[in-house]
């Protein structure tokens, strides 16, 4: 069965500062890959999605990740955080032909002021 | 329009009682999952449906764990004899259903909180 790593527990960084999240799975067959994220006090909503064709997908908020199939990595990144970003994020991978999403333990992001 | 909503959003249990989480999925949407949160994890797949097809139980982590999916819509899933290590936060989301190999967004409701003491 897959699995996915997110490397980074707690990011704590200011505003306009840029954001790298890394996230690894561990599956050889085609994957679709996503990100959540669930800011404070709300749903677990979805921030952007890889099912297939250009590596580089944009989300939602200038959020963009890519997916590197070499590295089985679909990092989250975004140029210049800002504070309303503060929230926990998701990597998700659903291997094609299986029903359940593999979900990584989060990472918790703040953005001070 | 409405999205998935469960319920209750809290519970508190003793150990050993068993306890029913209510989901209600997004009208239109087939396929239904439950997941569990857990303090400092990510989120555990637990169980999948799809329309009217035999549901994927391969997350459940015991036979005291059990779902059901009345019509197509409404799922429940219930918990006997409850454990500490059951307390957690229960996740349903819903989709449409894309066929195997592909997937939808899935929608998440709010979550049940449970707590066992």
């Amino acid at each position: 069965a897959q699995s996915v790593s997110q490397h980074n527990h707690h990011v704590i960084l200011s505003e306009a500062a840029s954001l790298e999240l890394g996230c690894n799975y561990s599956y050889g067959g085609t994957v679709n890959l996503f990100w959540y994220v669930q800011y404070p006090g709300q749903h677990l909503q979805l921030l952007l999605k890889y099912f297939s064709g250009d590596p580089l997908v944009k989300g939602i908020k200038g959020f963009e990740a890519e997916f590197i199939k070499s590295k089985f990595s679909f990092n989250l990144r975004k140029p210049s955080v800002q504070w309303s970003d503060t929230a926990e994020y998701f990597c998700a991978v659903n291997a094609w032909g299986n029903n359940d999403m593999r979900f990584g333990a989060g990472t918790r992001l703040t953005v001070k002021p | 329009g409405a999205g998935v909503s469960q319920s209750p959003s809290n519970k508190v249990t003793e150990k050993g009682k068993d306890v029913e989480l209510r989901c209600d999925p997004i009208s239109g949407h087939t396929a239904l999952y439950w997941y569990r949160q857990s303090l400092g994890q990510g989120l555990e797949f637990l169980i999948y449906f799809q329309g009217n097809s035999a549901p994927d139980k391969s997350g459940l982590p015991s036979d005291r764990f059990s779902a059901e999916r009345t019509g197509g819509s409404v799922s429940t899933l219930t918990i006997q004899r409850t454990q500490q290590e059951d307390s957690a936060v229960y996740l349903c989301a819903s989709s449409y259903y894309a066929g195997t190999g592909a997937s939808y967004e899935q929608y998440f409701g709010p979550g049940t909180r449970l707590t066992v003491t």
